[in-house]
């Protein structure tokens, strides 16, 4: 149980066009998601907290009106890259956090690798 | 302010060796969780442990221990008898108890020789 899934594994896109990735719990539902991206050779870095049916919750130097977050079920949460650039490109991974288990449960998705060219 | 480090950036070591992951970490909550992940190079992260920090008790799992000292912030990872399949990217990482945020160490790139 307690399994995370992402679309898509991986996407390329043109520079200036826009990019959702999705993430779904399948298997239990999720109030709170975090989105981290993950640049190449570095750590994952925490972009956002995504609650369900309120604005999610950027970390501090995250744009928030260039990754747009919408929550609006408690299994599904999306991240949209808009206008992206080469320099957006990156591993975005999400995590959901198993609601009725201690604060630490949380169970990451395979990740989107994103390049834009 | 909370952080995680991992002084090491990559180790290599021979098939059979053992070897230590050392993470070091800051907080001022008093209730905080502890992680080390493992992520190969699909990128897929794979939980490994979870330690609250009520819980100093060190863990053993087949291969693998941790090492949890409160008195000097320290959460570290060994494994016993290295394989070539443990070559990863390992990540300590630290939550509040508040947020469930996950901060990450910078993450100890290893590598297993045959």
């Amino acid at each position: 149980g307690a399994v995370v899934s992402q679309h898509p594994s991986w996407v390329i896109c043109k520079s200036g066009t826009s990019v959702k990735i999705e993430c779904r719990s399948l298997d239990f539902q999720a109030t709170t998601m975090f989105w981290y991206r993950q640049f190449p050779k570095q750590s994952l870095m925490l972009m956002a907290t995504s609650n369900e049916g309120s604005k999610a919750t950027y970390e501090q130097g995250v744009e928030k009106d260039k990754f747009l977050i919408n929550h609006a079920s408690l299994t599904l949460s999306t991240l949209t890259v808009t206008s992206a650039h080469p320099e957006d490109s990156s591993f975005y991974i999400c995590s959901a956090r198993y609601p009725r288990g201690r604060i630490d449960e949380q169970y990451f998705g395979p990740g989107t690798r994103l390049t834009v060219t | 302010a909370q952080k995680v480090t991992q002084a090491q950036t990559e180790i290599s070591v021979v098939e059979k060796e053992d070897v230590t992951l050392d993470c070091v970490y800051e907080t001022r909550d008093t209730t905080y969780y502890l992680f080390w992940y493992k992520q190969p190079p699909s990128g897929e992260l794979v939980f490994l442990i979870r330690r609250n920090s009520f819980d100093e008790q060190n863990e053993i799992s087949g291969r693998y221990s941790w090492n949890f000292q409160k008195s000097t912030s320290s959460f570290n990872f060994t494994i016993t008898a290295s394989q070539v399949v443990d070559s990863a990217v390992y990540f300590c990482a630290l939550s509040s108890s508040n947020t469930g945020k996950l901060i990450f160490g910078q993450g100890t790139t290893l590598q297993v020789k045959p």
